[in-house]
C-alpha cells in the first residue's frame, strides 16, 4: 500500500534557525508530491507542489522542497524560520495519472519556534 | 478565508445516529474530495466526486456515503455513528482542468459519544 512517512513528529527549533522536515513516500510509479501547512486554527494551506521538471521546488513564505527520486524523498527546508512558522507541516503524494487523484498524507510534523 | 465553506463547524452526535455533513467547494472548483483526520494523524482519503459521480474510494466502510450537486456542492454521510467516528472531517476541492493542489476547508469536527 502506498504510504508517506514523516520522520519527526514535534521539532523545536529557536528563531533564525534552519529547518528540514523529512519526507519519504512508498510508491513506485510518478508521483506528484506537495508539503502543507496547518497554523493553529486554521486550515490546511498549500506550501508547495512538484509535478515535473526542476526537483528543487521553491514555496511561499521562502521554503523549499528538494525532490530526491532516487530516494523517493521531499524534504521541506526553510534557511531561518521565524516565530509565525509554528504550525503542522503534512507531506502528501498524489500517484500520477489521476488527474482527479486523491491525496496520501503523512502524520504531521508539528513545529514550534522559541521566539 | 479557505474559499471551501463546510458547515457545521462543530457536532456531537450519539453512538448509531447518522449525520451529514455539508461543503461548498472553492468557486471555479468542479471535483470535491473528503478526508478524515483523526487526532494526532494525517488526513485519510474517504472518497472523492467529480460530475455528480463518486469517482474514488479510499478504505472506508459503506456507512460513509456522499452525494455531489449538479452545483458543485457535496454531502457527506455517515450512517450507523461509532465512537472511532469521532474526527476532524475536512472537505477539498479543485478545478479539474487546472493542475494544482487542492484547497482545504477549515473541517466539521465530529464527537460521537
Amino acid at each position: 500500500a502506498q504510504s508517506v512517512s514523516q520522520h519527526n513528529h514535534h521539532v523545536i527549533l529557536s528563531e533564525a534557525a534552519s529547518l528540514e522536515l523529512g519526507c519519504n513516500y512508498s510508491y513506485g510509479g510518478t508521483v506528484n508530491l506537495f508539503w502543507y501547512v496547518q497554523y493553529p486554527g486554521q486550515h490546511l494551506q498549500l506550501l508547495l507542489k512538484y509535478f515535473s521538471g526542476d526537483p528543487l521546488v521553491k514555496g511561499i513564505k521562502g521554503f523549499e522542497a528538494e525532490f530526491i527520486k532516487s530516494k523517493f524523498s521531499f524534504n521541506l527546508r526553510k534557511p531561518s524560520v521565524q516565530w509565525s512558522d509554528t504550525a503542522e507541516y503534512f507531506c502528501a503524494v498524489s500517484p500520477y495519472g489521476g488527474s482527479q487523484g486523491n491525496l496520501i498524507f503523512g502524520k504531521g510534523t508539528k513545529l514550534s519556534v522559541k521566539p | 478565508d479557505a474559499g471551501v465553506t463546510q458547515s457545521p463547524t462543530h457536532l456531537i452526535k450519539t453512538r448509531g445516529q447518522q449525520v451529514t455533513l455539508r461543503c461548498s467547494p472553492k468557486s471555479g472548483h468542479d471535483t470535491v474530495s473528503w478526508y478524515q483526520q483523526a487526532l494526532g494523524q494525517g488526513p485519510q482519503f474517504i472518497f472523492q466526486y467529480y460530475e455528480e459521480e463518486e469517482r474514488q474510494r479510499g478504505n472506508f466502510p459503506d456507512r460513509f456515503s456522499g452525494h455531489q450537486f449538479p452545483n458543485y456542492s457535496s454531502e457527506l454521510n455517515v450512517n450507523a455513528l461509532l465512537l472511532g467516528d469521532s474526527a476532524l472531517y475536512l472537505c477539498a476541492s479543485r478545478w479539474t482542468a487546472l493542475s494544482g493542489g487542492y484547497t482545504f476547508g477549515s473541517g466539521t469536527r465530529l464527537t460521537v459519544v
